[in-house]
């Protein structure tokens, strides 16, 4: 089956400071979302992108198909954004999504 | 903004009782999933149903568990006889048809078996 990784698996940052996180997949995918869950364990859906760019706000995220990677950025970070965030791919066509490992970040006041 | 609803939030239970993790998905969709995260794991797809029929399900998803969608707005996960390992969060999800169908999750349910 696909594989997707996330790097980094651990990330700690200063409020303020921007950050790069990226999800890597082994095949061709129909469908990708990018997610945060937050310290309750709640998962928000921040960007559904299979490809192109998207921003909202602070956030922004890119997937490049063809290379088989997607990138989600995070600027002037504040505390709130702190929680672990996973991409999540389908290379099905039936959304049933395989989740990567995660990227846990703390941002620090 | 529409959001998919989950009961109990935590659910604790005793190894070999049947649990029933209830979802209420976003009014107008028509595809439901539901997925699982053993604490400190990734997140794993348990199954997914549409026209009140499981449409694909997983490895996981074996003959202790079952889905219904009882009526026009629930839709439920069963464990009939729990065991230690099943302790987890259960996330339901909900989308649109369509090509542009993101798909949103509910709170969780936190499952604890002892």
């Amino acid at each position: 089956g696909i594989q997707v990784e996330q790097s980094p698996p651990d990330l700690i940052l200063q409020e303020g400071a921007n950050s790069t996180l990226r999800c890597n997949f082994s095949d061709s995918v129909n469908n990708l979302q990018w997610f945060h869950q937050n310290p309750w364990g709640q998962l928000i859906n921040l960007f559904y992108i299979p490809s192109g760019t998207k921003q909202n706000g602070r956030l922004s995220a890119t997937t490049v198909a063809t290379e088989r990677y997607s990138l989600l950025y995070i600027s002037s970070s504040q505390t709130t954004d702190s929680g672990v965030y996973f991409c999540a791919v389908d290379n099905s066509g039936t959304y049933k999504y395989i989740f990567g490992t995660g990227t846990r970040l703390k941002v620090l006041a | 903004e529409p959001e998919v609803t989950q009961t109990p939030s935590h659910q604790v239970t005793q190894m070999g009782q049947e649990v029933i993790l209830r979802c209420v998905p976003i009014s107008n969709h028509l595809y439901f999933y539901w997925y699982r995260q053993i604490l400190g794991q990734k997140v794993e797809f348990l199954v997914s149903f549409y026209n009140n029929e499981i449409s694909e399900k997983s490895e996981i998803f074996d003959d202790q568990f079952s889905v219904e969608r009882p009526d026009g707005s629930n839709f439920t996960l069963k464990i009939r006889s729990t065991k230690l390992e099943d302790s987890a969060m259960y996330f339901c999800a909900s989308r649109n048809p369509g090509p542009a169908g993101v798909q949103y999750f509910g709170p969780g349910t936190r499952l604890t078996v002892t």
